[in-house]
């Protein structure tokens, strides 16, 4: 019964290139969200969806980052022109009904932009 | 506007000595409060779901407890193995959905 899955765990990205991120739910989890977490500071949310629709992107940022999760395979988040200040944590969880018993969480991607 | 906010930011403390850790928070339509531990380099870890004021939780060493307007965790006797950050948040009914508020978590350091 894996949890959920992220990877990579580890990705480094020249200024200007594109970051994707992955996110796979537990088994029977059908709500995916993605959080970011600067050092030292507490989770913010960016945004939450369920298969091939977006419910709240109220945390993302209107540019340059977009998410997506398909019918069929992993929750994508897109970093595109990355600057040095989306290095970050970022933070995958799902849940099997709406924002409901908590989440759980994945174990990150930590996102390092040079 | 809603908000979670978590206090002590850092807290240090000797093996075996019990303190505990508050969360406040103003939101509206509150349906749940969650605690989570974080270890370095990874993601939250779920510990406690509290729903009404007056509910309690325990797990090991660590209770938590809930008021209307904040939520305690209790460390009884902590050993070094506790030492984390521990995170809280905070579901409310927003519209037709819920919204989670995470507070920036407090920080627990225990020495041998």
């Amino acid at each position: 019964n894996a949890g959920v899955m992220q990877n990579p765990r580890h990705l480094v990205r020249r200024r200007g290139q594109e970051a994707r991120l992955r996110c796979s739910p537990m088994k029977g989890h059908s709500h995916v969200y993605w959080y970011r977490q600067l050092p030292e500071e507490g989770l913010k949310f960016m945004v939450y969806l369920q298969k091939e629709n977006i419910i709240d992107e109220s945390g993302m940022p209107k540019e340059r980052f977009s998410a997506e999760f398909p019918k069929e395979g992993p929750s994508i988040l897109r970093i595109q022109q990355v600057v040095r200040g989306d290095s970050a944590a970022y933070f995958c969880a799902s849940s099997p009904r709406d924002r409901d018993y908590g989440y759980t969480f994945g174990s990150g991607t930590r996102l390092t932009v040079v | 506007e809603d908000q979670v906010t978590q206090s002590p930011e850092a807290l240090r403390l000797q093996e075996g000595e019990s303190s505990s850790l508050n969360c406040s928070y103003t939101v509206s339509g509150l349906r749940g409060l969650f605690w989570y531990r974080q270890d370095p380099g990874k993601g939250p870890e779920f510990l406690f779901t509290l729903y009404s004021a007056g509910e309690e939780k325990e797990k090991e060493r660590l209770k938590a407890t809930l008021t209307k307007k904040e939520s305690f965790l209790h460390i009884t006797a902590p050993k070094p193995e506790d030492s984390a950050t521990y995170l809280c948040a905070v579901q409310a009914r927003l519209y037709n959905f819920n919204k989670f508020y995470f507070g920036s978590g407090t920080k627990l350091n225990v020495k041998p």
